[in-house]
């Protein structure tokens, strides 16, 4: 059984669209996080959520917008996608329970055109 | 803030042997977890090793063992009898001792295996 998984795993889009990102997580974590992964390798968190309410929000720019309808769900909307958006996002959990341990799904890669 | 510093942008090893990643953290708390992880080129994201800071003695997961100095903030990873699908890029990330707390990873190393 897949932990944390992410859909779509490609995204090929067009400047100026909106597109969402889903990840669901059936570990019962009571934490899941975004982090954007860039075409150096560079990991930045960019939201994480604990139990549906924001707790961090880096300084990401508003047209990201995520939404945790429950605690084992957390999707990603990107809202007039510009060219810098490409990158590849990572959904993650965890609890406290296991140390802290982040887990990762497999990764959805961004395209903008 | 926190900060993570992996000072090796590229490593290789010849199969067989062994190979040491970097890593250093600055912090001003006491108590915090550490983490190696491995990404290949399928871009998942493995755990490879964790450390909790007030543990002294080193963790250890088979053929992957860390040299954790708390005083020197450093958080090496010793890989011994590296093997090809050791290659992979490895990020080093540091997280508070406090539920929910954000991760902060190095840039990362890139391992190439020789065989």
């Amino acid at each position: 059984d897949t932990a944390v998984s992410q859909t779509p795993k490609y995204l090929v889009t067009q400047m100026g669209n909106d597109k969402s990102i889903k990840c669901e997580q059936n570990l019962g974590h009571d934490t899941m996080y975004w982090y954007k992964q860039d075409s150096k390798k560079f990991l930045k968190i960019m939201f994480s959520y604990n139990n549906k309410e924001l707790i961090i929000n880096e300084t990401v720019p508003n047209r990201f917008s995520p939404k945790s309808p429950d605690k084992a769900h957390l999707n990603l909307h990107i809202n007039s996608l510009e060219l810098g958006d490409s990158a590849v996002y990572f959904c993650a959990s965890s609890h406290p329970g296991e140390q802290e341990t982040q887990y990762f799904g497999p990764g959805t890669r961004l395209l903008v055109l | 803030a926190q900060t993570v510093t992996q000072s090796q942008p590229e490593m290789s090893v010849q199969e067989a042997e062994t190979v040491t990643l970097s890593c250093t953290y600055d912090t001003s708390e006491s108590d915090y977890y550490l983490f190696w992880y491995k990404q290949p080129p399928s871009r998942q994201m493995i755990l490879v090793i964790r450390q909790e800071a007030y543990k002294q003695q080193n963790a250890t997961e088979n053929r992957f063992s860390v040299n954790f100095q708390k005083a020197a903030k450093s958080f090496s990873l010793k890989i011994s009898d590296s093997q090809l699908g050791d290659a992979a890029m490895y990020f080093c990330a540091y997280r508070r001792f406090a539920n929910a707390g954000k991760s902060t990873f190095g840039d990362g190393t890139t391992l190439t295996v020789k065989p």
